[in-house]
Parts: C-alpha cells; structure tokens; sequence
C-alpha cells in the first residue's frame, strides 16, 4: 500500500499569510494527487485535482504543485474561511490512502 | 445537481452487522466509480472501499477486507456498504463520494454515523 505523509500536523497563521503543506507519497503516484478541506460537521471539500488543477468553484488562492513523491499545497493569501483540516489522498492506486491532516489555525 | 444522500446508520453491538446506503441523484450513476470514505470521532479521513460503474471490480482497506462488501444498485441509483463483524474501531462517519477525474472525489454526501458499542 501507498502510504501518504503530510507535515505540519498543525499550522498557526494569521489572515492574508501565505501557508504551505507538504504530502509525501512512498512511491511514485505520478500526479495522482488531490487535497480536500474539511470543516467539522461537513464533508470533505475537492480543492485540487492531478496534483495542481484547480476544481471548479475554488478560489484561486489555492494552488497544487509537485510529481512523483513530494507534492505541496499553497494558500497565497489566507481568508478565515480557510482555517479548517486540508488532507491530501493519492488515486494512482487502491487503497486510494489519505494522509494524516493538517490542522490550520487561527494564530 | 448532483446529491449523495446517505442513510442506514446506527448503533450496532460489537460483532453485528449493518448495511448503510447512498442515494445518488443529479447524474449518470453507472457512469461513475463510487467510494465509501470513514472518519472516526477527532480523527482522520480513512478511505474504505470502491466500486466500478457497473459493480464488477471492487477494492477494500486492508482493515475491512472480508468483512465489509460494496454493491450498487443501478435501478435505485444506490450505493451500499454491508458492514459485518463490526468492532468498535469502525466507529465513524460513513462518507459516500463520486470519483472523477485522476481518481479525485469530487462529490460527497453529509455522512451517516455508525457507533459500534454494547
């Protein structure tokens, strides 16, 4: 199994910083790459597909990056709707792992 | 519009089973993989299994394999998951989500909780 490491576990930021999270794959997963937000009491939200396409509706101060193993997620300016647990996932292979979350704060 | 409505969750004893479903409405249902995805109580999203558009291929987490099926019903635009020898670790939110493009689950439902307890 493809196993999927993101880091930090938690994050503080403030309003209008620029926040970066990282997922590492144990294999190649080629651009298999998405990232979801998660609010509680909600369900997960697609952000980026193919490791760096935007899904429709989401703002484009969301941007995906990265190939193979290393793959990085970019908030350029963050809103306060935006403080919530982004989780990536890989699709190249079942089981389509998650990794662990990243919890973004408020500083 | 597409809509991912599940249901079927409950209390269940440990060693019981349960059957949740997700009705699906707004697009071409056997066009599209289908997935369960859980997430336990202050944990993580933990993907469960999928199945193909028609049902004939499926694939499961290790943790689950052999005790949970999935199946689709294509006149009912459902999608189910039958959970058996269920243990307290399957406590969670029962996620059901459509895949799209590059394996990414574009659609979810709002989730039914399913507590496995005596």
């Amino acid at each position: 199994d493809i196993q999927m490491t993101q880091s930090p576990s938690s994050l503080s930021a403030s309003v209008g910083d620029r926040v970066t999270i990282t997922c590492r794959a144990s294999q190649s997963i080629s651009n298999y790459l998405n990232w979801y937000q998660e609010k509680p009491g909600t369900a997960p939200k697609l952000l980026i597909y193919a490791a760096s396409s935007l899904q429709s509706g989401v703002p484009p101060r969301f941007s995906g990056s990265g190939s193979g193993t290393d793959f990085t997620l970019t908030i350029s300016s963050l809103q306060p709707e935006d403080f919530a647990t982004y989780y990536c996932q890989q699709s190249y292979s079942a089981p389509c792992t998650f990794g662990q979350g990243t919890k973004l704060e408020i500083k | 519009e597409v809509q991912l409505v599940e249901s079927g969750g409950g209390l269940v004893q440990p060693g019981g089973s349960l059957r949740i479903s997700c009705a699906a409405s707004g697009f071409t249902f056997n066009g599209y993989w289908m997935h369960w995805v859980r997430q336990a109580p202050g944990k993580g999203l933990v993907w469960v299994s999928r199945i193909n558009g028609d049902g004939s291929g499926t694939n499961y987490a290790d943790s689950v394999k052999g005790r949970f099926t999935i199946s689709r019903d294509s006149a009912k635009n459902t999608l189910y998951l039958q959970l058996n020898s269920l243990r307290a670790e399957d406590t969670a939110v029962y996620f059901c989500a459509r895949e799209a493009d590059y394996g990414a689950n574009d659609y979810w439902g709002q989730g039914t909780l399913v507590t496995v307890s005596s």
